[in-house]
């Protein structure tokens, strides 16, 4: 089955305390992307990807970082998470980066930081 | 800037009803728009995807339109379920916005049996 898997689903942690989401889609997807979504600010993209070994920032990157060192994989990591990274987190892909392209979810973490 | 607005906020309708959920992008150079369904505590699940060349979508019981030179596009569910009870999200790929996805508020749906 075609599918973006993120794991974990649930995390509640410390603040200070680094951490790492992973995603992986078995699609050969190109393009890969991170959402964090708020009520009242709905989903902002927080980092992408193009292809392997090339990511750059997207809306609201402030706080995280991403690698991209094989195609399937794309983890978050959040290197000193704080209460405001408080959020339900989204994985995303795409077959290619430009504009025609239909995006592919994944279930969604929900992150507390305390 | 692309901005995205779907209107309204929240909806109830009692079941067999149709569903009609309203999207509004204020830049029309759009490359594609993509309703997806969010239940809650899960992810985002791709319903309709309208490219940029097209005027409408449809799968089952869902049509979506897409007039780009108004900016909008319109989501109808016919004979709605409470199984349809969930958030509808709208999102544009666009230029605007650096070709990533512009996400609307959603739209909360409550079909009642």
């Amino acid at each position: 089955e075609a599918q973006v898997t993120q794991n974990p689903r649930y995390l509640i942690t410390v603040t200070g305390k680094k951490l790492t989401v992973t995603c992986s889609q078995n699609m050969n997807h190109e393009y890969m992307s991170w959402y964090r979504q708020d009520p009242g600010l709905g989903l902002r993209q927080i980092y992408y990807s193009m292809n392997v070994e090339v990511t750059d920032k997207g809306d609201v990157p402030e706080g995280y970082k991403v690698s991209r060192k094989e195609k399937r994989n794309f983890p978050l990591i959040l290197e000193s998470p704080s209460p405001n990274q408080t959020s339900l987190y989204f994985c995303a892909s795409s077959l290619t980066g430009n504009m025609n392209t239909e995006a592919f979810f994944g279930q969604g973490t929900r992150l507390t930081v305390v | 800037k692309q901005e995205v607005t779907q209107i309204p906020a929240a909806l109830s309708v009692p079941e067999g009803e149709n569903l009609v959920l309203n999207c509004s992008f204020t830049d029309s150079a759009i490359y594609n728009l993509q309703w997806f369904r969010q239940d809650p505590g899960k992810g985002l699940t791709s319903l309709l995807l309208i490219q940029s060349s097209q005027r409408e979508q449809t799968s089952g019981r869902l049509n979506a339109s897409l007039d780009k030179s108004s900016g909008r596009s319109t989501l109808y569910i016919a004979a709605s379920q409470p199984g349809d009870s969930a958030t509808y999200l709208c999102a544009v790929r666009s230029s605007a916005a650096g070709n990533k996805l512009t996400f609307g508020g959603g739209t909360r749906v409550l079909v009642k049996p």
